[in-house]
């Protein structure tokens, strides 16, 4: 069964543009949570998708939204790039909403604003 | 305002001994709480969980104990073995929000 895959793996952008992530979930998997991955602040929870809705966000601007499309992909989007999102951003899917203890995480995008 | 405190950013440990790693969280209404290992280039994996009704969960070599009245939980592995050295994530929560901590490095040295 093949893993959680992020794309691109390694992103370069400047300040004031915006990015698109991408996320493929296991397959059968239907939840599709975003962290934000930092030195200083740890894994934060961006939000997670089920079922093409969004079912819980996390304390992140307005700049920073998702979306997951019927085949459970998932695709994370981040306006106006600022200095501040340069991190590593994973996604982890699991079979049910809210499944802390069976998400699987994918290696993650290293997104790094110039 | 991080609910979710990792204070050791590194822990070194001989093959064979202890690794004791530390977590304490701000708020009490959490009730379920994951350590999670993540290896570099590697999202994170799930290591070991604890629900609020329980002190202390043993998988093999991982024992996690929580302290309620301290807001503290530990993760014990014993004995610690080179592929251990990871990188531990402890995350807490309640219903659909955990918050996770800023991490621990950890190195066995053989």
């Amino acid at each position: 069964k093949a893993g959680v895959t992020q794309t691109p793996r390694y992103l370069i952008k400047t300040r004031g543009q915006q990015v698109t992530l991408s996320c493929s979930p296991i397959s059968g998997h239907r939840s599709v949570s975003w962290y934000q991955q930092t030195p200083g602040q740890g894994l934060q929870f961006l939000f997670e998708y089920f079922s093409e809705t969004q079912r819980n966000k996390g304390n992140f601007p307005g700049r920073f939204s998702g979306r997951q499309f019927s085949n459970s992909r998932s695709e994370m989007n981040v306006s106006t790039l600022e200095l501040g999102d340069s991190a590593l951003y994973l996604c982890a899917s699991s079979l049910r909403q809210g499944s802390y203890n069976e998400q699987f995480f994918g290696p993650g995008t290293r997104l790094t604003v110039l | 305002d991080q609910q979710v405190k990792q204070n050791s950013p590194s822990l070194s440990v001989q093959e064979g001994r202890i690794s004791i790693l530390n977590c304490d969280y701000t708020n009490s209404m959490f009730d379920y709480f994951l350590w999670y290992k993540k290896y570099p280039a590697e999202g994170p994996t799930f290591l070991i969980s604890i629900s609020s009704i329980k002190d202390k969960n043993e998988d093999g070599r991982f024992t996690v104990f929580l302290n309620k009245s301290a807001k503290h939980l530990s993760l014990h592995i014993v004995p610690s073995q080179p592929g251990d050295s990871a990188v531990y994530f402890c995350a807490a929560g309640t219903g659909n929000q955990f918050y996770f901590g800023t991490g621990t490095s950890l190195t066995v040295i053989p």
